[in-house]
């Protein structure tokens, strides 16, 4: 069966360094893959995406990579700041789904400290 | 700035009873998407549509859910009769069609007693 799999651990990470989060995925041939932000109690947010053809996008502070031979991609945020604390979540169409049917993982907690 | 919106924000219902939420989308997309998060759980498709058409309900367990969109831009989520395992988000997006960003609104806390 299809799965998306997150770090399902809270990551802690100081202030100014890079949170690194992983999306795996197997079974899966993805069309393309986004990244989504969600704060506690509200809808998730679009931050990027990245199509399979791509190896790695950037927005600002957020980098994505995408290596469809490892069925991985890497999400990082870089001089991580205190309001970046929340939940990402990854998301995956496949080439058979239906357009915009997004799967998501169950997303990573992160926690930036002053 | 546009939003989807959705109401209510909170809803707390008896088991057995009826429960219905509603969705506006943002203006000019005309694909719309009802999914429902549990607690801890990433966000799971129950229906997509394009315009008023249904183009995936393959999750939507319609022995107990409903969902339309009957001009095309606002829509309605019904539960009938709603199960203690119901309580979730329930969160509505829309997008343009066959655009890659969906736009998610606050969603529907719903809780069933």
């Amino acid at each position: 069966s299809q799965k998306i799999e997150q770090n399902s651990e809270a990551l802690n990470i100081q202030e100014g360094k890079t949170a690194t989060l992983t999306c795996n995925y197997t079974n899966y041939s993805p069309a393309y893959l986004q990244w989504y932000r969600q704060d506690p109690g509200r809808g998730p947010v679009f931050l990027l995406l990245i199509r399979e053809n791509e190896k790695e996008k950037r927005k600002e502070r957020l980098k994505v990579t995408f290596d469809t031979t490892l069925k991985q991609s890497l999400f990082h945020i870089t001089a991580s700041q205190p309001a970046d604390s929340a939940t990402y979540l990854c998301a995956l169409v496949g080439t058979t789904d239906s357009w915009g049917k997004l799967q998501f993982g169950a997303g990573t907690q992160v926690v930036v400290t002053p | 700035e546009a939003e989807v919106a959705q109401s209510p924000r909170y809803k707390i219902t008896e088991k057995s009873q009826a429960v219905a939420f509603w969705c506006d989308p943002i203006s000019g997309h005309a694909t719309l998407y009802w999914y429902r998060q549990i607690l801890g759980q990433g966000p799971e498709l129950l229906v997509q549509f394009q315009d008023e058409s249904v183009v995936d309900d393959s999750q939507l367990p319609k022995d107990r859910f409903s969902a339309e969109r009957l001009k095309g831009v606002d829509s309605t989520l019904k539960i009938q009769p709603a199960e203690l395992g119901d309580s979730a988000m329930y969160l509505c997006a829309s997008s343009f069609p066959r655009n890659t960003e969906a736009f998610f609104g606050q969603g529907t806390r719903l809780t069933v007693v």
